[in-house]
């Protein structure tokens, strides 16, 4: 049981519109901690997607973007692409576990 | 680049030990803290622990705290995690990552490396 709650799957058709929700609490993303989205594509290694809830690495698509609010986050893209198809987490901290980050449980994303 | 590459990832008998590697270059490994996060097979991400840029402070997730114990050589540009009375539930792909520098307060891995995947069985 993950301590930020994600959908397990959403899915959508090229060219459109999803967002994936990232429940946390007030121990952790409430108290004003950052949320962070990582792109694990099949078969390779997590990579960082969106920092500090809405900031964009550089290489990263505009089509991605992040927003919080209160105890939750949402990572949104649009203008879905076939390499897209991908799992998704989102990471924050907790201040009830000294030092420890924390992740989603994760959302597979179908792009139909 | 930032290159982070693990090693040691084998095949281990459940109550075996195991210690895994992982080599950093293309920034000054003792100016950030790092972290080991697993991935079970079909599972999501676990954080385990991370170290501080001295190796002074370490924090431990429960699952894996008096069992691993993670270390770091500056001077070898190199982190390590021991991991100590495995259980079939340790099996996954151990990543290691980069975390917070040492003048700012972050939290987030901004590099990762390729994994090493630990199995255990007898």
């Amino acid at each position: 049981q993950s301590v930020l709650t994600q959908p397990p799957s959403v899915s959508g058709a090229p060219g459109q519109r999803v967002t994936i929700s990232c429940t946390g609490s007030s121990s952790n993303i409430g108290a004003g901690y950052d949320v962070h989205w990582y792109q694990q594509l099949p078969g390779t290694a997590p990579k960082l997607l969106i920092y500090d809830n809405d900031n964009r690495p550089s290489g990263v698509p505009d089509r991605f973007s992040g927003s919080k609010s209160d105890t939750s986050a949402s990572l949104a893209i649009t203008g879905l692409q076939a390499e897209d198809e991908a799992d998704y987490y989102c990471q924050s901290r907790d201040n009830s576990l000294s030092g420890w980050r924390i992740f989603g449980g994760g959302t597979k994303l179908t792009v139909l | 680049q930032v290159q982070l590459v693990e090693s040691g990832g084998t095949v281990v008998q459940p109550g075996g030990s195991l210690r895994l590697s992982c080599a950093a270059s293309g920034f000054t490994f003792g100016d950030y803290y790092m972290s080991w996060i697993r991935q079970a097979p079909g599972k999501g991400l676990e954080w385990l622990s991370y170290i501080s840029t001295s190796g002074s402070t370490i924090y431990y997730g429960d699952s894996v705290k008096g069992r691993f114990t993670m270390s770091r050589d500056n001077a070898q540009n190199s982190l390590y995690l021991q991991m100590d009375s495995l259980t079939a539930e340790d099996a996954a792909v151990y990543y290691c990552a980069r975390d917070r520098p040492f003048n700012w307060n972050y939290d987030r891995f901004d590099y990762w490396g390729q994994g090493a995947l630990v199995t255990v069985s007898s």
